[in-house]
């Protein structure tokens, strides 16, 4: 089954402690990325990759790494993380639209994060 | 710079009857325009797209119009469901580009 994986779901932590979110896709997708999700803000996103070793800057990247070492694998990490970090993350693999000149994505369930 | 809008945060509707879910744009090179649907504990699904070049597509109870000198687009759903009741996102996309844009999001409740 196409899918997009993320872990862990739900993540509690303090701050300051650095934390790593796992994404991977097993659909060969070369563009990955990172969106948060903030009621009244919708889903912005933070980093994306075009490929292995080729990753820039999203929307809103400030307090975020991420690093392309695999195509399937594109972790998500939060160096010291904040209480405005605390958010709904969402990672996505694109893939061009059937029969169309667009993508879309695929979306991971989510991680929910907490930081205190 | 919110450049795909949703002014409606949420909508309630009988079941049975019509959902007009309502998204504006503002930057005149997107060519593409999704909707997305969302479940709690889930992630977004892909639900249906338009091109820049059609002002309407329709996927069974879905359809999708398109006003480009509005910039505006909505998502019509006849007839509601119970089970439609989700977030639903509007993202808009440059032909060729692999970002999409989303808006901030409607929640769309179904009453029985």
């Amino acid at each position: 089954e196409a899918q997009v994986t993320q872990n862990p779901r739900y993540l509690i932590t303090v701050t300051g402690k650095k934390l790593t979110v796992t994404c991977s896709q097993n659909m060969n997708h070369e563009y990955m990325s990172w969106y948060r999700q903030d009621p009244g803000l919708g889903l912005r996103q933070i980093y994306y990759s075009m490929n292995v070793e080729v990753t820039d800057k999203g929307d809103v990247p400030e307090g975020y790494k991420v690093s392309r070492k695999e195509k399937r694998n594109f972790p998500l990490i939060l160096e010291s993380p904040s209480p405005n970090q605390t958010s709904l993350y969402f990672c996505a693999s694109s893939h061009l639209l059937p029969g169309h000149r667009t993508v879309s994505y695929t979306f991971g369930s989510g991680t929910r994060l907490t930081v205190v | 710079d919110q450049q795909v809008k949703q002014n409606s945060p949420s909508l309630s509707v009988q079941e049975g009857r019509i959902s007009i879910l309502n998204c504006d744009y503002t930057n005149s090179m997107f060519d593409y325009f999704l909707w997305y649907k969302k479940y709690p504990a889930e992630g977004p699904t892909f639900l249906i797209s338009i091109s820049s070049i059609k002002d309407k597509n329709e996927d069974g109870r879905f359809t999708v119009f398109l006003n480009k000198s509005a910039k505006h687009l909505s998502l019509h759903i006849v007839p509601s469901q119970p089970g439609d009741s989700a977030v639903y996102f509007c993202a808009a996309s440059v032909q060729g580009a692999q970002k999409l844009v989303f808006g901030q999001g409607t929640r769309l409740t179904i009453n029985p």
